[in-house]
Order: structure tokens, then C-alpha cells, then sequence
């Protein structure tokens, strides 16, 4: 069974604040995402990984920035934290373009 | 890019009814069609998902059908019980890139 985990379940920030939200999986797949998850918007994408050190801008990227420095690690990076910020961040994986993904069961993050 | 429309926003049926879920899509080269059920505090869960060269695909009380030509599907929920009660997503992928695009969700009540 795919497991992505997000150590992260429920945070409070303080505005300017660096924020780091942690999504581990475990069955080696070549893409990782990050999603934000907001009433009446969906799922929006910040940023994906298809491989190690290696990224791409979603649909939202501005005021956040990713790491992967291993395969199996994907960190989302709010710089300077913001209200506007304040959302469920979903972590999700797929082995590859042909795969489906699996989340995680998400960070919920409030910036005060 | 590609964009995806997901209607109703909010839906309402009595036990034992049917409910369907409609979704469009923009791009033509969409091929791989996922469908997410999300409980409330819990992440998004794959129940079904359909691949653009088949027109349905049926699972025990969930069923998927896809139309190409006028580029929607939809989801089929017959019998619906009090745990059918969620949000539920449709997404669609394109043929290139490795991005999933996400509807903005349709939340289901089930009454007993």
C-alpha cells in the first residue's frame, strides 16, 4: 500500500515567518506534487518534482519554493509566511506520467 | 493549459437514490481521467479512473463514462448509502507533461 506522509498535520505560523511542510513517501516513485487545497478552488498545483533535484512551477508557485534532495522527500518552502497562505497543503506521489497519484493526508497550515 | 469545469458544487440525495457528477475538460489530449473521494479531515482517495480509450468503467455502485467527442465525464453513484457522503474530484491529465488538473469539487450529502 502507497504511503505518503506529511509530518506536519496542523500548524500555526506567525506571519514572516519561514515555513517548512515535510512529505515523505515510500514506494519510490519518480514524482512528487504539491497542492493546495482551498473551499471552492479545488486542488491547485505549487510545484512538482519528476526526479531528484529536479522541479516545476504549477499553477500557483509564487511565495513558495521546493526541495528534493532525495528521491523519496519533497519539502514545500514558505519563505515569509503570509494570511493569504493559510490553507490545507496536500502532499502527493505517482511512479511516473502513466500512474495515478496518492496523497497524503495533508498539513493544515494557519499563518496568524 | 487544461482546464476543468466540475458541476454541481454541492449535492443532495436520499438513500438508496443516485447521484451523478459531471465534469468538462479543455484539452483534447487529455487521456487519463481519476475520480478522488475525499472524507471530511481525510485525504483524497482514488475510487475509480478511466483512460480515453474506453468509453465506461464500472466498479460494484460507482461507475465512470467518458465522452470524448464532447470532451466530459461523469461519475455514477447508484444506491447511495450515508458513507457515499464527501467531496469527490475529478481530474484530468494530459497525454504530455506530467501535471494532473483538478476540478473544484462536489460535495455529496447522503440522507438517511
Amino acid at each position: 500500500d502507497v504511503k505518503v506522509t506529511q509530518s506536519s498535520r496542523y500548524l500555526v505560523k506567525r506571519t514572516g515567518e519561514k515555513v517548512f511542510l515535510e512529505c515523505v513517501q515510500d514506494m519510490d516513485h519518480e514524482n512528487m506534487f504539491w497542492y493546495r487545497q482551498d473551499p471552492g478552488l479545488g486542488l491547485r498545483l505549487i510545484y512538482f518534482s519528476y526526479d531528484v533535484k529536479m522541479k516545476e512551477k504549477g499553477d500557483i508557485p509564487e511565495g513558495y519554493s521546493v526541495s528534493r534532495e532525495k528521491k523519496e522527500r519533497f519539502s514545500l518552502i514558505l519563505e515569509s509566511a503570509s494570511t493569504n497562505q493559510t490553507s490545507m497543503y496536500l502532499c502527493a506521489s505517482s511512479l511516473s506520467v502513466l500512474n495515478t497519484i496518492y496523497f497524503g493526508e495533508g498539513s493544515w497550515l494557519t499563518v496568524v | 493549459g487544461e482546464n476543468v469545469e466540475q458541476h454541481p458544487s454541492t449535492l443532495s440525495v436520499q438513500e438508496g437514490d443516485s447521484a451523478v457528477i459531471k465534469c468538462t475538460y479543455s484539452d483534447s489530449a487529455s487521456n487519463y481521467f481519476p475520480w478522488y473521494k475525499q472524507e471530511l479531515g481525510k485525504r483524497p482517495q482514488l475510487i475509480i479512473d478511466i483512460r480515453s480509450n474506453v468509453g465506461e468503467k464500472k466498479d460494484q455502485r460507482i461507475a465512470v463514462t467518458l465522452n470524448k467527442t464532447a470532451k466530459h465525464f461523469s461519475l455514477h453513484i447508484t444506491e447511495t448509502q450515508p458513507e457515499d457522503s464527501a467531496v469527490y474530484f475529478c481530474a484530468a491529465r494530459p497525454v504530455t507533461g506530467n501535471q494532473f488538473y483538478f476540478g473544484t469539487g462536489t460535495s455529496l450529502t447522503v440522507i438517511p
